[in-house]
């Protein structure tokens, strides 16, 4: 069966820090895609960015990152220079044949200034 | 463009009521998905939709729950006999394609509250 993991249920840090946040996935398909989702409080989820299983390079979107590693399924978030207005909660999520996504449980992230 | 939409935002029910939950998905999507988030977890997929056929209802939770997309367009999703266990966020997306790498855009969810 699929599985996503984020062992971080919620992460605290002052504005301008930098955060990272984890995610670790099961899967036995060779195929796969892995996306990050931001829920603000607002409640929409809001795509950040997806991932194929075959391109393992690092990308990089302004303050954000993402490092995907098969060798030990993770496939993690890191904000540099975090603001207020990236409090949310973020989710890691994997997309079985038919994109149908299973969703890990979230990390909520809290920015203070 | 107008980003998936859903009615109606908040529902309120009695136990053992019926309700119906609407989406409209981004125009041209051929893909539509429901989702149901309860407090403090990740979304939870319940059936998808390839045009007006559910091509994948393996989440309904039972049969009290059923979606329709008639028209290969606006889905609604139908809840008979609510229980107060049916209290979640529904969340509908739609994809362009029901390819693996389509990616999904969510709406912004129908709370319902079952008292």
């Amino acid at each position: 069966a699929q599985k996503v993991t984020q062992a971080q249920t919620e992460i605290s840090v002052v504005e301008k820090e930098d955060v990272t946040l984890d995610c670790v996935y099961e899967t036995r398909d060779t195929t796969y895609y892995l996306f990050w989702y931001k829920q603000p409080p607002s409640g929409e989820l809001v795509f950040l960015i997806r991932r194929n299983s075959f391109d393992e390079q690092n990308e990089i979107s302004g303050r954000y990152s993402w490092n995907f590693q098969k060798s030990t399924s993770s496939f993690n978030f890191t904000i540099t220079a975090s603001q207020v207005v990236d409090s949310a909660v973020y989710f890691c999520a994997l997309s079985e044949y038919g994109n149908k996504l299973v969703f890990g449980a979230g990390t909520i992230l809290r920015v203070k200034s | 463009g107008a980003g998936v939409s859903q009615t109606p935002s908040n529902k309120v029910t009695e136990k053992g009521k019926y309700v119906e939950l609407r989406c409209d998905p981004i125009s041209g999507h051929t893909a539509l998905y429901w989702y149901r988030q309860s407090l403090g977890q990740g979304p939870e997929f319940l059936i998808y939709f390839q045009g007006t056929g559910a091509a994948d209802d393996s989440g309904l939770p039972n049969d009290r729950f059923f979606a329709v997309r008639p028209e290969g367009s606006v889905s609604t999703l139908k809840i008979q006999r609510t229980e107060r266990g049916d209290s979640a966020v529904y969340l509908c997306a739609s994809s362009v394609g029901m390819a693996t790498d389509d990616t999904q855009y969510f709406g912004p969810g129908t709370r319902l509250t079952v008292l």
